[in-house]
Parts: structure tokens; C-alpha cells; sequence
């Protein structure tokens, strides 16, 4: 079946602007995370959610990074006012069912870039 | 905090030769560990994992034995291919303090001439 799917593959956006960032996991996972993939940190994660639980945002660097799931499926990130620091490669990943032993299946990921 | 160590690339290597990169990890209990795969242009991908202490995971040829005594989750193969050349990611889940979000080591790659 299909992978999980992230758009647009790549994004170029002047410093100050804001970002959208989409991502479609698979099918019947319930658990979907975003992280981040950079130079200077390597992979850092950003947020998880769970089902209908509230989600742990415990790793979003700073209150303009954003994050929804619509419907328990597609997830939006968003960023406000972005930075040159935030430039980076976002990686979206799904799991069946969010055990600590579940595999999680990330997607091709979108390269930010913030001049 | 809960943290994954795995040893610094790059790492150059022959056609046929043994490959080994060391992962150790820092946590509260005993968390899932994996090892993840990122070929040239592609995305990450599991290459294989442990649930628990002296399990074995396998897959292409790859090996890693979670050993709790070291907590470590070293990765090795007998004789790589030039496929084989990519960035290496030992990952660490389930660690109680972390909840399930994956903590990440700072990736290996791994360059293998013919």
C-alpha cells in the first residue's frame, strides 16, 4: 500500500513568511510524528499525536511552530515568521498504533529552506 | 535526559569488508532501539530492531543484539556491498521518560568503494 506522503517536497520562503507543511500517513495508523533533520542537530523530534489524546508538543523549538491533525489522518505543520534557522529537511512518520515497540514509517520529508 | 551515542563517520571501507558501528544509549529503563537507513536520495527507512534485552534484530545481512549489560545496540555486517553505502541512524523509542517518540544518534555514513 502507499508510504506516508509529505507536500511540497521542497519549499523555498523568504525569512518572515509563514509555512505550511503536509503530511499524509498511512492508512490506519493512529500515530503520526514530525521531526526535524538538520546540519547543525541532526534528527530532533518536533510533536506526536495519538488518536484523539491532546498531543505531546514537548519538542517544538518555539511557539511560532504549529501543529494539527484533522480527522485523525492529515497533519499540518505550520511555521509563523520563519527564520533562516529554521531551514532544515521535516520529516513526517506514522505508526500502527503508537507502542513503544511499533515501527515507524516516515515519509520522503520537505526541505525548507529560508532565505 | 534519554540519549542515543553512536560513533562519527564517515566510514570508508572496502567491497567484502566487516562493518561495525558502535550505538549506546542513556535512559530510564529499557526502551525499543532500532537502526534506521537513509540511502543516497532517499528517506528513512528501518533496517531493523530490538524489543528487549538479548534480542537479535536482522535484516540484509545486518545484525544488532540489544545488550542491556552495555546498553548498547551495536550494528555490524560481515561483508558489505557497495549498496550498502548510506547514512546510519541508531534510534531509541519507547523510553518511559520520552513517551514513544524516537531519540536519534547523530547518524553514521558509510561510504563502501569496489
Amino acid at each position: 500500500g502507499a508510504g506516508v506522503s509529505q507536500s511540497p517536497s521542497n519549499k523555498v520562503t523568504e525569512k518572515g513568511k509563514d509555512v505550511e507543511l503536509r503530511c499524509d500517513p498511512i492508512s490506519g495508523h493512529t500515530a503520526l510524528y514530525w521531526y526535524r533533520q538538520s546540519l547543525g542537530q541532526g534528527l530532533e523530534f518536533l510533536i506526536y499525536f495519538q488518536g484523539n489524546s491532546a498531543p505531546d508538543k514537548s519538542g517544538l523549538p518555539s511557539d511560532r511552530f504549529s501543529a494539527e491533525r484533522t480527522g485523525g489522518s492529515v497533519s499540518t505543520l505550520t511555521i509563523q515568521r520563519t527564520q533562516q534557522e529554521d531551514s532544515a529537511v521535516y520529516l513526517c512518520a506514522s505508526s500502527l498504533a503508537g507502542s513503544s515497540t511499533d515501527t515507524q514509517y516516515f515519509g520522503p520529508g520537505t526541505r525548507l529552506t529560508v532565505l | 535526559g534519554n540519549s542515543v551515542t553512536q560513533m562519527e563517520g564517515p566510514v570508508t571501507l572496502s567491497e567484502e569488508a566487516f562493518l561495525t558501528i558502535n550505538c549506546t544509549y542513556t535512559a530510564t529503563g529499557y526502551p525499543s532501539l532500532f537502526w534506521y537507513v537513509q540511502y543516497p536520495g532517499e528517506g528513512l527507512q528501518l533496517l531493523l530492531k530490538a524489543t528487549k534485552a538479548d534480542d537479535k534484530g536482522s535484516n540484509k545481512g545486518f545484525e544488532a543484539t540489544y545488550r542491556k549489560e552495555t546498553t548498547s545496540f551495536h550494528l555490524e555486517k560481515g561483508s558489505v556491498q557497495v549498496s550498502d553505502s548510506a547514512v546510519y541512524f541508531c534510534a531509541g523509542g519507547g523510553i518511559k521518560a520520552a513517551g514513544n517518540k524516537l531519540t536519534f544518534g547523530g547518524g553514521t555514513r558509510v561510504l563502501v568503494k569496489p
